[in-house]
């Protein structure tokens, strides 16, 4: 079955560069179709979508964010990277990985893991 | 990118109640329109994609319709388990962008 786990620091100082991984399984990122995707939700706010990479390595990004943002993947550990520059107490949020396919949507999420950005 | 507006932002219920939720496309997606409810604490879930394809196991009190850049979600004899926050997401062309959401509360 497929699954999605998101990794990384609970805790981030102002300015730094945030580091998450999403590890997944029941899917492979190189089969025509698959993506995976980030989100994040701050605390009692709405879903905020991140950024995704696809099944030929193409990535896209909010394009509020862009200049901040960057995501890879290790197809042969199943993983896929996002890094987030320059960190502002702004980003505290639930952070979300999960598989999204073109035309259907997200139809698996990782559980989320918390990052809080604070001195 | 497509901006998506979703409305009413709030809407209070009864235990039975049908309630309709309206999801606006700044431009034409087709059916490529996807519904999540979310709960408390928790992951997102899918609900429907297509407008109104229905995911497996969602009840079929759960339905969806609409096209282009109108679109509706409608539950109705609201159960207790359905107060939840409720997201629509085009699908139509990366980037996926979501709506801000409706959080529908027990009246």
């Amino acid at each position: 079955q497929v699954t999605l786990r998101e990794s990384g620091p609970a805790l981030v100082q102002p300015t730094q560069t945030l580091t998450l991984t999403c590890t997944f399984s029941g899917f492979s990122l190189t089969t025509t179709g698959m993506c995976v995707t980030w989100v994040r939700q701050p605390p009692g706010k709405a879903l905020d979508w991140l950024a995704l990479i696809d099944w030929d390595g193409d990535t896209y990004f909010n394009t509020s964010l862009k200049t901040r943002l960057s995501i890879s993947r290790d197809t042969s550990k199943n993983q896929v990277v996002l890094t987030m520059s320059n960190v502002d107490p702004l980003d505290t949020a639930t952070y979300y990985c999960g598989r999204i396919r073109p035309q259907v949507g997200i139809d698996y999420w990782g559980q989320g893991t918390v990052v809080t950005v604070s001195s | 990118d497509i901006q998506m507006t979703q409305s009413p932002s709030s809407v209070s219920a009864s235990v039975g109640d049908r309630v309709t939720i309206t999801c606006r496309a700044s431009q034409d997606i087709s059916t490529w329109l996807s519904w999540y409810q979310q709960k408390p604490g928790k992951a997102p879930k899918l609900l429907m994609n297509g407008a109104s394809s229905l995911q497996s196991g969602v009840p079929s009190r759960f339905s969806g319709s609409g096209s282009e850049t109108l679109f509706t979600l409608t539950i109705t004899n609201l159960m207790p388990e359905d107060f939840a926050t409720y997201y629509c997401q085009q699908a139509a062309t990366f980037p996926p962008t979501f709506g801000q959401g409706t959080k529908l509360e027990i009246k």
